[in-house]
């Protein structure tokens, strides 16, 4: 089954500075690449995700990046604000439908 | 996003006693769900898939007769633990699609089960 790595587990950044999470992934006929949001106590918040005929998508702060080839995928943040400390999972969907999470990144955003 | 409905999103009950969560999808048509259970500071584990009107297909490791788990219509899937115990608390999250294999996954807010 697909195996998703997702690195660093923690990450701690000053306000305005940029944070970028990497996660890998081991089925190469996964074809989706959401990154969620997850905050204390409630459930994942969909961010931004990408598909496998793209290499990369930007919505304004948040931009990621898919690299099939090596089958990796980032998340980056620019201009880090308090608020966007919290627990970060990537994920990757294998033909099936199944999404597979990565680990999860705890992210915190010094002001 | 579209929406999913979870409830409740937090339940204390005593050991030996079942309890049902439900999720609903409020502005589309959700034929496939999913249920994760998520321990402190960990990732969220896939527990089973339902597709509307089928039995569910179990993750391994999750007993099915533990985790009952209903998904009679398009908008309404319910996960009922049996006999719950301590190890059981979790938190419980259900998402929807409405295409398994190509749409997005709307996840509802959560549940949080704890057993006495």
């Amino acid at each position: 089954g697909e195996n998703v790595e997702q690195h660093p587990s923690t990450l701690s950044v000053q306000e305005g500075d940029s944070a970028v999470i990497k996660c890998t992934y081991s089925d190469s006929a996964s074809n989706y690449f959401p990154w969620y949001k997850q905050e204390l106590g409630k459930g994942p918040q969909l961010i931004i995700d990408i598909r496998s005929n793209v290499g990369e998508k930007k919505d304004q702060r948040i931009a990621v990046t898919l690299n099939k080839t090596a089958k990796h995928f980032s998340l980056h943040i620019t201009e880090t604000q308090p608020e966007d400390s919290a627990v970060y999972f990537c994920a990757a969907r294998s033909m099936g439908g199944k999404l597979t999470f990565g680990q999860g990144t705890i992210l915190t955003v010094h002001p | 996003g579209a929406v999913v409905s979870q409830h409740p999103s937090w339940v204390i009950c005593k050991s030996g006693t079942s309890v049902k969560i439900e999720c609903r999808s409020l502005d589309f048509q959700a034929t496939t769900m999913f249920w994760y259970r998520q321990f402190p500071k960990q990732s969220l584990m896939l527990m089973a898939t339902s597709n509307e009107g089928s039995k569910a297909t179990y993750e391994q490791g999750v007993e099915k007769d533990k985790f009952l788990i209903n998904h009679a219509s398009l908008t309404l899937s319910t996960l009922t633990v049996t006999s719950a115990h301590p190890e059981d608390s979790s938190f419980y999250i259900c998402s929807g699609t409405g295409a398994a294999n190509t749409g997005e996954l709307f996840f509802g807010e959560g549940s949080r089960l704890t057993v006495l």
